[in-house]
């Protein structure tokens, strides 16, 4: 079973540029996840969604952050424009089910940001 | 409003020693509590979970953890370690329900031959 997939693993940009992060989730996992990992640091949470609704998107800095969700499968979470501050890595995951003792989020590799 | 602290940032250990990585948590409820490991650039791997029941849980790659209420500590434990376990360790914690997870800042669990 393929687990969590994650593109580009690495990117570099200039401040100010826009750029654009991909997951594609376990098949058949209905809730799905991004999290930004700063260095020496836990994962933050930045959004949640179930299915295609994103359901906690308290921490997603709106000014310049936004994902989505089509069809609730696959996702990309977009930064413009991007700032220093957004050097990170942004992991993805998902689970089966949305809360709950059974659920297990699943990481994908994580895409490693750095913004010069 | 949950916490998860992680005191120890690096714990460096000789192979085939023992080891304890700490954590504690805060909550105002009953908890979920977690231990993931991640590999240099790669994602976070579940190692186990306590949900209920029994305190003492077992994991993958021979670790295990004891929930203690009283003392709000989910510490993970190793009877010999072995190279392969040079990684970071995350404590996690979840409310019940539909709350979000939160991470500790990480334990850098670093072998030495």
């Amino acid at each position: 079973e393929a687990g969590v997939v994650q593109s580009p693993r690495y990117k570099i940009i200039e401040k100010k540029q826009p750029v654009a992060f991909w997951c594609n989730p376990i098949s058949g996992h209905n809730t799905l996840y991004w999290y930004r990992q700063n260095l020496g640091q836990g994962p933050e949470l930045l959004i949640r969604y179930e299915n295609e609704e994103a359901v906690d998107d308290s921490q997603l800095p709106k000014d310049r952050f936004s994902a989505e969700r089509l069809k609730g499968v696959d996702s990309t979470l977009k930064i413009q424009p991007a700032e220093l501050g957004d050097s990170a890595v942004y992991l993805c995951a998902s689970s089966l089910v949305p809360g709950g003792e059974y659920e297990t989020q699943y990481f994908g590799p994580g895409t490693r940001l750095l913004v010069l | 409003a949950q916490s998860v602290t992680q005191l120890d940032s690096q714990v460096p250990v000789f192979e085939e020693a023992p080891v304890e990585l700490r954590c504690n948590y805060s909550s105002s409820v009953s908890v979920y509590l977690f231990w993931y490991v991640q590999y240099p650039n790669q994602g976070l791997q579940l190692l186990l979970k306590y949900l209920s029941g029994s305190t003492l849980v077992k994991g993958i790659n021979g670790f295990e953890a004891e929930f203690n209420k009283s003392q709000t500590s989910f510490h993970l434990r190793k009877p010999s370690v072995h190279i392969s376990d040079t990684a970071e360790y995350f404590c996690a914690v979840r409310a019940g329900g539909y709350q979000k997870v939160t991470f500790g800042t990480g334990t850098k669990l670093q072998v030495i031959p």
